[in-house]
């Protein structure tokens, strides 16, 4: 089993719907949880923290469950620029990283 | 904001041939970084953490002897893949902490070996 598993995808979603993404990851010494966004070609860029609170950026929502071991991240009102490939990132102790595959998503006009 | 400048961002090389690949931090001084892997369509894999003045802690799967890393200073550190091979070719991109605690990456070198 992998230690961080997303939503396979790819996901294809009209201009305007609301797209939830879900990621477990294994390993429950995980320290801190984030998504970042990846585009074709290029280098993960964070898109937000993950918190026990839940937390919210604009149209991202992203929440964690420590107790299920879960992490989402939610879109709402989704644009043609949030098309590329989202990826679950945990970090266990000694600040390594581990993401998760990706989950690709696809918004069209 | 805290940058990594990793280059070059692409290379072709013949097979047998070793290729350095460079991150440099330009405004923070990373004491660890991090090597990535990602081959088509799959996820970042972690290859090694890189500690400025100490050996780099590899992955399990990963030849320390084919993919040599060198942290001498605290902004720079290098990924040597020697004796490249076809199956080699990927996509190698570094990352650092960052004083706030978050992660910045570089901006990835695609090698392709012939």
């Amino acid at each position: 089993r992998k230690e961080v598993e997303q939503d396979p995808g790819p996901f294809n979603v009209p201009e305007g719907a609301t797209v939830a993404f879900n990621c477990t990851y294994s390993n429950s010494a995980s320290q801190s949880f984030f998504w970042y966004r990846q585009d074709c070609r290029k280098e993960p860029k964070l898109l937000m923290s993950v918190y026990s609170s839940g937390n919210e950026d604009g149209r991202f929502t992203a929440q964690l469950n420590r107790a299920s071991q879960y992490i989402s991240l939610l879109i709402r009102d989704s644009k043609l620029s949030d098309s590329a490939t989202y990826l679950c990132v945990v970090n266990r102790s000694g600040f390594k990283t581990i993401f998760g595959a990706g989950t690709r998503l696809f918004v069209k006009a | 904001g805290a940058v990594v400048s990793q280059h070059p961002s692409w290379v072709i090389c013949k097979s047998g041939t070793s290729v350095k690949i460079e991150c440099r931090s330009l405004d923070f001084q990373a004491t660890t970084m991090f090597w990535y892997r990602q081959f088509p369509k799959q996820s970042l894999m972690l290859m090694a953490t890189s500690n400025e003045g100490s050996k780099a802690t590899y992955e399990q799967g990963v030849e320390k002897d084919k993919f040599l890393i060198n942290h001498a200073s605290l902004t720079l550190s290098t990924l040597t893949v020697t004796s490249a091979h076809p199956e080699d070719s990927s996509f190698y991109i570094c990352s650092a902490q960052t004083p706030n605690y978050g992660y910045t990456f570089g901006s990835g070198t695609r090698l392709t070996v012939v």
